[in-house]
């Protein structure tokens, strides 16, 4: 089935540890995001990716960086968690014709 | 700044119908999307508005007036599954989302 598939699907990380969050996505879409999503705040941009070889930042970057070495793979890390980062984090890519995004199915980390 | 506000939380009963609006500030619109997010679920895509006026989708139908900064959810004929949070996000001059905190809609029977 064509989609985003985001791995682990939940994760409990003691704060100072470093995590990966995998992102692979099969629709050949050029962009791709991270987001985090907390109660009451919607979803805010953490990295995109316009196209592979190319990232930038969104709203809330820092304690984050993401790598986007080939079309498919957008893996984001954490270098040293700490409990704010207690999050769903959401990747997702975009069809550039029609501007929808597409929504893998979420990494609910806890930092403790 | 850029800002899109919608209401926190609506209530409505199966078989009526509801109404969500969104209100936006952006640098630049390049279009509207609805989206609908089930609770521990990713959100999918329910709608989108480019052009000023109505986009009807089965019960489901989108407003938008580009000169209000306005756009409304229309779900008609509500069931249960319609439970869920409804996003609202506009693409800025430069094609970024701007997301809006979401709607949660609580169907009673």
């Amino acid at each position: 089935i064509a989609g985003i598939t985001q791995a682990p699907t939940s994760q409990i990380l003691a704060a100072g540890r470093r995590m990966t969050l995998r992102c692979t996505q099969d629709m050949r879409h050029n962009a791709m995001y991270w987001y985090r999503q907390d109660l009451g705040l919607g979803l805010r941009l953490i990295h995109y990716s316009n196209t592979a070889g190319t990232t930038g930042k969104g709203e809330v970057p820092d304690g984050y960086s993401v790598s986007r070495a080939n079309t498919d793979d957008f893996p984001l890390t954490l270098a040293s968690a700490v409990p704010s980062q207690t999050s769903v984090y959401f990747c997702a890519s975009s069809d550039g014709g029609s501007g929808r995004t597409f929504f893998g199915q979420g990494t609910r980390l806890t930092v403790v | 700044g850029q800002n899109i506000d919608q209401p926190t939380e609506m209530t409505a009963t199966e078989g009526a119908i509801v109404q969500i609006n969104c209100t936006y500030q952006t640098s630049g619109f390049n279009g509207l999307f609805w989206y609908q997010q089930h609770a521990g679920e990713a959100p999918t895509f329910l709608s989108y508005n480019v052009l000023d006026g109505l986009e009807e989708k089965g019960r489901f139908s989108s407003f938008l007036s580009r000169s209000k900064g306005y756009s409304y959810l229309l779900l008609k004929e509500l069931q249960m599954k319609d439970s869920a949070s409804y996003l609202c996000a506009v693409r800025d001059g430069n094609y970024q989302l701007i997301w809006g905190a979401g709607t949660k809609l609580i169907i009673k029977p």
